[in-house]
């Protein structure tokens, strides 16, 4: 069973850069068949597509988001890593990592919990 | 960027009834449309990829159906669970792109 946990700090001062942790357990990041995918949702609203890594390939970002966030990964850890840099009370919002599958018509099959991050002075 | 718009935004029913969530992709997105359902303070789970396939463990009352721009959810006997939120999200082309979401409530 593919299991995916969110870690880093809850609250981030406007301007700072957000970084968030997917720890995941139960499968490979290094493995050639999935992308590992960042979603938020801010309180109440809809979820929003933030990146993807493919860790032989590629990233892809959202091009409302791109010029402040950078997805990386950690193989030795099976960790994969968001930064979003500049950020403002509009970040705020519940962060989730999934995996989605390497494949047309692909999936997002796995989810973490997800963790809320706050930004605020 | 494909847009994804369900309606209604909101629904009600009751336990027992038929409903039905409809999703519309402001181009083709041949069947690459997936469903979601999500309780409060919990993470989305899937439900049906490829606009019609169950997902591994989701109970037979759900089914899904559509192709090109147009797709339903439908939820046959309602059950006290199923009152949550549901999205779809198109994964025709990047970005990956979610409806507004449909929240389902309790009559």
């Amino acid at each position: 069973q593919v299991q995916l946990q969110e870690s880093g700090p809850g609250l981030v001062k406007p301007s700072e850069t957000l970084s968030l942790t997917c720890t995941v357990s139960g499968g490979s990041i290094s493995s050639g068949n999935y992308f590992w995918t960042w979603i938020r949702q801010p309180a109440g609203k809809g979820l929003e597509w933030i990146g993807r890594l493919h860790i032989r390939e590629r990233t892809d970002y959202n091009p409302s988001l791109k010029s402040r966030v950078t997805i990386s990964g950690d193989t030795s850890k099976n960790q994969f890593s968001l930064k979003l840099s500049s950020v403002t009370a509009a970040d705020t919002a519940v962060y989730y990592c999934a995996r989605d599958g390497y494949h047309s018509g692909s999936y997002l099959d796995y989810w973490g919990q997800g963790t809320l991050v706050t930004v605020s002075s | 960027d494909i847009q994804m718009t369900q309606s209604p935004s909101s629904l009600s029913a009751s336990i027992g009834d038929r409903v039905t969530i409809t999703c519309r992709a402001s181009q083709s997105i041949s069947d690459y449309l997936t469903w979601y359902q999500q309780k409060p303070r919990k993470a989305p789970e899937i439900l049906i990829y490829t606009a019609s396939s169950l997902q591994s463990g989701v109970p037979s009352r759900f089914s899904g159906s559509g192709s090109g721009t147009d797709f339903t959810l439908t939820i046959s006997n309602l059950q006290p669970e199923d009152f949550a939120t549901y999205y779809c999200q198109q994964s025709h082309s990047l970005p990956r792109t979610f409806g507004q979401g449909t929240k389902l409530e309790i009559k």
